[in-house]
């Protein structure tokens, strides 16, 4: 079975670091897809990032890029220059291969917190 | 366009009441999902839909009823209300994946629901 695991529940990081929130997978499957989510203290759910099990390159928006470690099952996100603005819940999610793409899982998150 | 759409945005319910979740999206998404989340234990999976007519089960689909008879609509139905239901329940709908990209869900607002 799929399982995301995010192991900080809470981080702390000074205003224009960037930080990296871990996050580890578990999949049977050669094919699959890795997101993260940012969730404001507004409740809503932020798409930020995709990779995708074939992809090669790491996968960049912006300020967010995605470090992934296949052999190590690894997708950590990382945000560089944070600004205030990224205080948060993010959240890691997977989907399994194309034919259940509608399903989707999530880890527990990281409550990130940054400081002035 | 309005995106996802749930209502109720909070609601009260008292142990054994019955009521439904309402859901819609108007991007023309296959996929649809619930989810509900509660403190610490991130996003867990209701049910989902791969397209009208089609339902399955996610991760804890105990005391809910989900049905698909158009591709906007996904209500979420609560046969008898449990405190062990109070939590924040999210919609989200999805194009399948295309090419290199997945944007993964758009998700609603969330509902906010205490059963006392």
């Amino acid at each position: 079975a799929q399982k995301i695991t995010q192991t900080q529940p809470g981080m702390f990081v000074q205003e224009k670091e960037a930080v990296t929130l871990d996050c580890t997978y578990d999949t049977s499957d050669q094919s699959y897809g890795l997101f993260w989510y940012k969730q404001p203290s507004s409740g809503e759910m932020i798409f930020l990032i995709y990779q995708g099990s074939y992809d090669e390159q790491n996968a960049t928006e912006g300020r967010y890029s995605l470090n992934f470690q296949k052999a190590r099952k690894s997708a950590n996100l990382v945000i560089s220059a944070s600004q205030l603005g990224d205080s948060a819940m993010y959240f890691c999610a997977m989907r399994e291969a194309y034919s259940s793409a509608s399903k989707i899982i999530f880890g527990s998150g990281t409550r990130l917190s940054i400081r002035p | 366009n309005a995106g996802v759409t749930q209502t109720p945005k909070f609601q009260v319910l008292k142990t054994g009441q019955s009521m439904t979740l309402q859901c819609a999206q108007d991007m023309n998404h296959e996929y649809m999902s619930w989810y509900r989340q509660d403190p610490g234990m991130g996003l867990r999976l209701i049910h989902y839909s791969v397209g009208a007519g089609i339902t399955d089960q996610g991760e804890v689909p105990n005391g809910y009823n989900v049905s698909r008879s158009t591709t906007e609509d996904f209500p979420l139905r609560l046969l008898s209300a449990a405190p062990s239901q109070t939590s924040v329940y999210f919609c989200a709908s999805k194009t399948p994946r295309t090419g290199v990209s997945d944007y993964g869900y758009t998700f609603g607002s969330g509902t906010r629901l205490t059963v006392v």
